[in-house]
């Protein structure tokens, strides 16, 4: 069945960097955008941006713009979000979201999530 | 920072129809298509309505989307007890040239 499968909690200190994957099966991996949106506890959802895994070409919300790098493994079919110069307000569960190919802007299949908290 | 404005809360009885709303600007809502997603405590986003309103395959028909110049709408007919979730609008905003969601609506059955 099509899922993404994403990597386990981490605990990071500030200023420290992260490194979250999603894993695809059940489909053409590079046939589809995949999304990355985060939320904070108790807060609502925040997109991050957006990369086509069949080239590589990345789309970055002006928010995290040089802090974000979104990559991807077509040989493992995973994608990665890396987030920089962490801070405490980035505590949040971070989920990958496979989008749709009809409308590249909405997310059908997403991911169990990744909670990454920040504490010194 | 959400863009769009959705009411914090909504509520109904079982059988009940709900409708939550959507209120967006010109750069969003008013050029671009709208996405709703429910989201069950403890769990991941759900595509609910995609491009204004249509429901993917398995979402059941109770749930309708609809927009209006820079506004949009969920309806929920026939609540039942599973709807109980937090509910989320989003649309492609095009200063921002990014997505943005909705402030979310809790929906509680009594």
């Amino acid at each position: 069945q099509v899922q993404l499968v994403q990597s386990g909690a981490e605990v990071k200190k500030p200023g420290a960097s992260v490194k979250v994957s999603c894993k695809a099966s059940g489909y053409t991996f590079t046939s589809y955008y995949m999304h990355w949106v985060r939320q904070a506890p108790g807060q609502g959802l925040e997109w991050m941006g957006i990369i086509n895994p069949s080239g590589g070409s990345t789309s970055y919300a002006q928010k995290f713009q040089g802090r974000v790098t979104m990559t991807r493994d077509t040989s493992t079919s995973t994608v990665y979000m890396e987030l920089s110069s962490l801070r405490s307000e980035d505590t949040a569960v971070y989920y990958c979201a496979r989008a749709l190919q009809l409308a590249i802007d909405a997310f059908d299949i997403w991911g169990q999530g990744t909670m990454v908290t920040v504490s010194s | 920072q959400s863009v769009l404005t959705q009411p914090p809360s909504a509520s109904g009885t079982p059988g009940q129809r709900v409708t939550i709303s959507c209120s967006g600007s010109s750069s969003n809502i008013g050029s671009n298509t709208v996405n709703w997603y429910q989201q069950l405590p403890g769990t991941a986003p759900k595509l609910l309505i995609y491009s204004n309103n249509q429901r993917p395959s398995g979402v059941p028909d109770r749930f309708s989307g609809s927009k209006s110049g820079t506004s949009a709408s969920l309806a929920i007919s026939g609540l039942q007890s599973e709807d109980e979730a937090d509910y989320y609008c989003a649309a492609w905003d095009d200063s921002l040239n990014g997505q943005v969601f909705g402030t979310g609506t809790k929906v509680t059955v009594l």
